[in-house]
Order: structure tokens, then C-alpha cells, then sequence
């Protein structure tokens, strides 16, 4: 079975903090991915990356940064936190197909 | 980019019923259209997918159809089950430069009543 870890399942910062949040895939998946998840917005893309040290923007990348310096993690860090950032944060991983996803983390931004 | 529309929205159906979720796609390069289930709490799972240069995937109670032409795919779930009550995203694969990129529709919550 696929196993995506996500550090926290909740998390609570002040609005400024530096945030970072890690994800750990032990399947030797190319492809990671974090998104956002919001009610009745779905799964919102944030970043991704293909390869170690590699990045792309997916759709809602402002405010945002990542940093993937070994194949298995891949984190995702907020430089700045504000209060609508706060949401779900899914990170996931995969191959060629399907995504496989973590628990999940639920950022609240006071 | 591309751009996936779910409908509906909510879906409640009576337990043994069919339910059937809807959805459109933008982009005419995208190749692979998986189905996410997630249970309340718990992380999206994919639940069946299906590739371009197929029609139609069965995998038991669970179906899904293509239409590449009108670039629409549908997820039927028959014989429903109060535990197929859930959020059930749809979702496209862009193709892209490099990586394996999916956009998501907005989701269906399923409510099978007794």
C-alpha cells in the first residue's frame, strides 16, 4: 500500500508566522503535489513537483512556496501566514495514474 | 489550462437506487479521468479511472463513461449503499511538460437514504 504522511492534522499559527508543512510518500513516486481544499472550491492545486529540486505553479501558487530536496518529501511553506490561508492542505503523490493522497492538515490562521 | 465542471452539486438518492455524476472537460489533449470518493474526515481515495482510448470501466457496482467527442465522462454507481454516502470528485489529467497534473471538479456529496 501507498503511504502518504503528512506531519500535522492540525495546526494552529499566527497570522505572519512562518509555516511549513511536510509530506513523506515512501512509494519512490516522481510526482508530488499540494493542494488546498475548501468547501464547495474543491481541490485546488497549489504546487507540484516532478523530480527532486523540481517545480512547477499549479493554479493558486500566491502566497506560497515549496521545497522538495529529497525524492520521498515535499513540503510546502507559507512565508507569511494571513487568516485566509486558512483551510485543509492535501498533499499526495503518484506515478503515471492515480493520486494517492495523505491524511490531510487543517492550518487555522489566527 | 483546463477546466473540469461537476454536477451535481448534491445528490440524494434512496438506497438501491442508481446515482449518476456528470462531468465536462476543457481541454482536448487531457488523457486520463480518475474518480476520487473521500468519507467525511477521511482523504480522497481513487475509486476507478479510466484512460482516453476507452469507452466505458466497470469495476463491480461502479462504472464509468467517455465521450471524448464531447469531452464529458460520467461516474454511475448502481445499487446504492447508505456507505456509498460521500463527497465523490472527478477530475482530468492536463498534459503537461513535465509531471502528472490533475484538475479537479468541485465535487458531489452523495447522501444514500434508508
Amino acid at each position: 500500500d501507498v503511504k502518504v504522511t503528512q506531519s500535522s492534522r492540525y495546526l494552529v499559527k499566527r497570522t505572519g508566522e512562518k509555516v511549513f508543512l511536510e509530506c513523506v510518500q515512501d512509494m519512490d513516486h516522481e510526482n508530488m503535489f499540494w493542494y488546498r481544499q475548501d468547501p464547495g472550491l474543491g481541490l485546488r492545486l497549489i504546487y507540484f513537483s516532478y523530480d527532486v529540486k523540481m517545480k512547477e505553479k499549479g493554479d493558486i501558487p500566491e502566497g506560497y512556496s515549496v521545497s522538495r530536496e529529497k525524492k520521498e518529501r515535499f513540503s510546502l511553506i507559507l512565508e507569511s501566514a494571513s487568516t485566509n490561508q486558512t483551510s485543509m492542505y492535501l498533499c499526495a503523490s503518484s506515478l503515471t495514474g492515480g493520486q494517492y493522497f495523505g491524511a490531510g492538515t487543517r492550518l487555522s490562521v489566527l | 489550462g483546463e477546466n473540469v465542471e461537476q454536477h451535481p452539486s448534491t445528490l440524494s438518492v434512496q438506497e438501491g437506487d442508481s446515482a449518476v455524476i456528470k462531468c465536462t472537460y476543457s481541454d482536448s489533449a487531457s488523457n486520463y479521468f480518475p474518480w476520487y470518493k473521500q468519507e467525511l474526515g477521511k482523504r480522497p481515495q481513487l475509486i476507478i479511472d479510466i484512460r482516453s482510448n476507452v469507452g466505458e470501466k466497470k469495476d463491480q457496482r461502479i462504472a464509468v463513461t467517455l465521450n471524448k467527442t464531447a469531452k464529458h465522462f460520467s461516474l454511475h454507481i448502481t445499487e446504492t449503499q447508505p456507505e456509498d454516502s460521500a463527497v465523490y470528485f472527478c477530475a482530468a489529467r492536463r498534459v503537461t511538460g513535465g509531471g502528472n497534473k490533475l484538475t479537479f471538479g468541485t465535487g458531489t456529496q452523495l447522501k444514500v437514504e434508508l
